[in-house]
């Protein structure tokens, strides 16, 4: 079954850091453009990030650039996102998610996760 | 032309033809070809159509999306009570910096 599961959320006061997982399975995970996205509370789909299939290039949404750093590790089949500087307005559901290799999300996001919430507050 | 507009809500009975529309700019749906999803409560969401109009597999024949000009469209011929969700539509916006740009979101109840 291909399945993505997140981890790694929590409370985190503001200024701090958190580091988010996804475990990939039942599929050849270094095929795959891996995207996070993430969803505020009562709001709407926000795209955070996305990383080529062999982590070479990386792309950013303009609100977390120098903030927010994406990563994988193929031998371990994960995907991480390392936030720092946390701010209030970065509260939310952090999803992972995947896509075929083709430009511009031909193809759309094909499997999510189902989410890990991240809640920044003193 | 950093949003993607969908009205908030729509509503049908079961057995109605129910369409939400996605209207962008040129630099998004004008350029890029548009995907939809659909999302549960407490759930993440689940591709429902990609590239204008292709269906993955396992989604009802009954779900069907357009495209034209800086607009998309997402039709749900014979409304059923699981059809009651969130939808968005989403499109490569090539601004700036770039990025995938999701909808505004509208809220389906069957009535």
């Amino acid at each position: 079954e291909v399945q993505l599961v997140e981890s790694g959320g929590g409370l985190v006061q503001p200024g701090g850091s958190l580091t988010l997982s996804c475990a990939a399975s039942g599929f050849t995970f270094n095929d795959y453009w891996m995207t996070w996205v993430r969803q505020s509370p009562g709001k709407g789909l926000e795209w955070v990030a996305n990383i080529s299939p062999d982590g070479s290039g990386t792309n950013y949404v303009d609100s977390v650039k120098g903030q927010f750093t994406i990563s994988r590790d193929n031998a371990k089949n994960s995907l991480y996102l390392h936030m720092s500087s946390l701010r209030a307005e970065d509260t939310a559901v952090y999803y992972c998610a995947r896509t075929r290799p083709a430009p511009k999300y031909y193809y759309g996001l094909e499997v999510w996760g189902q989410g890990t919430t991240v809640t920044v507050s003193s | 032309q950093s949003v993607l507009t969908q009205p908030p809500s729509a509503s049908g009975t079961p057995g109605q033809r129910v369409t939400i529309s996605c209207s962008g700019f040129s630099s998004n749906i004008g350029s890029n070809t548009v995907n939809w999803y659909q999302q549960f409560p407490g759930t993440g969401p689940k591709l429902l159509i990609y590239s204008n109009n292709q269906r993955p597999s396992g989604v009802p024949d009954r779900f069907s999306g357009s495209k034209s000009g800086t607009s998309a469209s997402l039709a749900i011929s014979g409304l059923q009570s699981e059809d009651e969700a969130d939808y968005w539509c989403a499109s490569w916006d090539d601004g700036l910096n770039g990025r995938y740009l999701f909808g505004t979101g509208t809220r389906v109840t069957v009535l």
